[in-house]
C-alpha cells in the first residue's frame, strides 16, 4: 500500500460516456500527476498539480479534463473518449515539484477500456 | 532520440544468475536518477535512487555516468521474485517544476 489511492480500477466506456477517475493520497504531499501509460509505451506525464494548482497540461486533448479540489484529491474527467484511450491511467503523488529528488508514489491505477 | 532509452528485453535469467540491464538518458541538465520496478498489470514502485558515486541495496547495484549520460542497475542472486519489469527514470527541471521522464521498460524473467 503505497498511500495512493485510485478508484475505479477497472472502467469500461462507450466513445459517448462521461465518467471520472478519482485518486486520493495520504501522504501529506502537496503535488499531485496524471500519468497515461499505454502498451509497450512509456509513462506519459498528463497533468502536474502543485498546492492544487495546474502547473502542467502536456498537450492533452480537451476530452480529458483535470480536477484538483485540494492538494489531497484528483480527478481525471472523461467525455467523448476515443478507442486509442484505453490505456492504465496511473495517480501519483509527491512531496512538491521543486527541488529535492522528486520521489513519486503511485496509485495502483484504472485501466481504461473504451468501446 | 529517445529522452530515455532502455533495452525492453527480455531478459530470461535462471534462478542465482546475475543480470545487469543499462540505459541511457539525453538531458544533460538532468539532476536525479531512479530505478522504479512495475509486476504485471501493477503500479511502478521505487526500487533505488541512483547516486553518481554508486549505491548498493542488498543484491542490487545502481551506477550513475554522468559524463556518458550512462545507468545501470546490477542484480546479484537473482530470485524467481525479481521478474518484473525494470523502468530506468531520469528528473529534471522543466519550466521551473521537475519532471519525471520514463524509459519503456527491461523486462526481466528469472526461471527456476
Amino acid at each position: 500500500e503505497t498511500g495512493v489511492t485510485q478508484t475505479p480500477r477497472h472502467l469500461v466506456m462507450g466513445m459517448t460516456n462521461k465518467k471520472s477517475l478519482k485518486c486520493e493520497q495520504h501522504l501529506g504531499h502537496n503535488a499531485m500527476y496524471w500519468y497515461k501509460q499505454s502498451a509497450k509505451k512509456p509513462l506519459e506525464l498528463m497533468f502536474v498539480y502543485n498546492f492544487k494548482e495546474q502547473t502542467e497540461n502536456n498537450s492533452v486533448p480537451s476530452r480529458f479534463s483535470p480536477e484538483c479540489p485540494n492538494s489531497s484529491h484528483l480527478f481525471l474527467h472523461l467525455h467523448t473518449l476515443q478507442p486509442e484511450d484505453s490505456a492504465l491511467y496511473l495517480c501519483a503523488s509527491s512531496q512538491d515539484v521543486g527541488e529535492g529528488e522528486n520521489i513519486q508514489y503511485f496509485g495502483a491505477g484504472t485501466r481504461l477500456s473504451v468501446l | 532520440r529517445k529522452e530515455v532509452e532502455q533495452d525492453p528485453g527480455p531478459f530470461n535469467v535462471p534462478e542465482g544468475a546475475t543480470v545487469a540491464f543499462n540505459c541511457t538518458y539525453s538531458n544533460s541538465a538532468s539532476q536525479s536518477f531512479f530505478w522504479y520496478r512495475q509486476d504485471c498489470r501493477k503500479e511502478p514502485k521505487l526500487l533505488m535512487s541512483v547516486y553518481s558515486s554508486g549505491n548498493e541495496d542488498g543484491r542490487f547495484t545502481a551506477q550513475l555516468n554522468r559524463a556518458s549520460q550512462y545507468i545501470s542497475l546490477l542484480i546479484r542472486d537473482s530470485k524467481l521474485s525479481d521478474s518484473a519489469t525494470y523502468l530506468c527514470v531520469v528528473n529534471a527541471l522543466n519550466t521551473g517544476f521537475q519532471k519525471l521522464v520514463f524509459g519503456t521498460g527491461t523486462r526481466l524473467l528469472v526461471s527456476p
